[in-house]
């Protein structure tokens, strides 16, 4: 069994500081981890993935996020937001059957 | 860079109706998803497609609903007589042979009135 847990619903942040969306997960496998991103009418674009190689993962547009085991964590993070970054993000875990599980969702505001 | 396409983009059909849904995967992935994410709500597997057959499948996905691979191409989800609870944005998706990643289509906003 997997699951995950989006910690905030919704994280507000100024243009300029850093983004912290958190993610915590459960799974009777050795977990693969993921965070999409969706933009408002858009589909789902993979920012990053975690596949058990370095526990800190670099995604595009300068997201990165930190596996970490003994937290059952994978929280996303950048340094400066960006007007763009405005979107839905959602944190997933893959098991043993590759069916991966959505979090609920993090909808990320930036103001300027 | 390959990518998942999804058609239509909007669909607006009366309750009771059928739909289908079409997806074309990436060109050279063998394991095909659908996925739904009612407004709102987080994105919920469906079912999941290999080798002509259907490998998983989630409770949500009863007898109203069927997938298929009519050609080398697309990939289709078929809702035989709609509900309004299957109001969506339906999500295809695919993946290659021994690859965790699923790649995701723009989706289909299914509007059932």
């Amino acid at each position: 069994a997997q699951s995950v847990t989006q910690l905030d619903s919704h994280v507000s942040v100024s243009e300029g500081t850093p983004v912290l969306l958190r993610c915590n997960y459960s799974s009777s496998y050795s977990p693969s981890l993921f965070w999409y991103v969706q933009h408002p009418n858009k589909g789902l674009q993979l920012l990053l993935k975690y596949t058990s190689a370095a526990t800190l993962v670099k995604g595009i547009n300068g997201f990165e996020a930190e596996f970490k085991k003994s937290e059952t964590s994978f929280h996303l993070t950048k340094p400066s937001a960006h007007m763009s970054d405005a979107a839905e993000y959602f944190c997933v875990v893959s098991g043993g059957s590759y069916i991966p599980t959505f979090g609920r969702g993090t909808s990320l505001i930036v103001h300027p | 860079e390959p990518e998942v396409t999804q058609t239509p983009s909007h669909q607006v059909t009366q309750m009771g109706q059928e739909v289908i849904l079409r997806c074309v995967p990436i060109s050279n992935h063998l394991y095909f998803y659908w996925y739904r994410q009612i407004l709102g709500q987080k994105v919920e597997f469906l079912v999941s497609f290999y080798n002509n057959e259907i490998s998983e499948k989630s409770e949500i996905f009863d007898d109203q609903f069927s997938v298929e691979r009519p050609d080398g191409s697309n990939f289709t989800l078929k809702i035989r007589s709609t509900k309004l609870e299957d109001s969506a944005m339906y999500f295809c998706a695919s993946r290659g042979d021994r690859q965790e990643t699923q790649y995701f289509g723009p989706g289909t906003r299914l509007l059932v009135l």
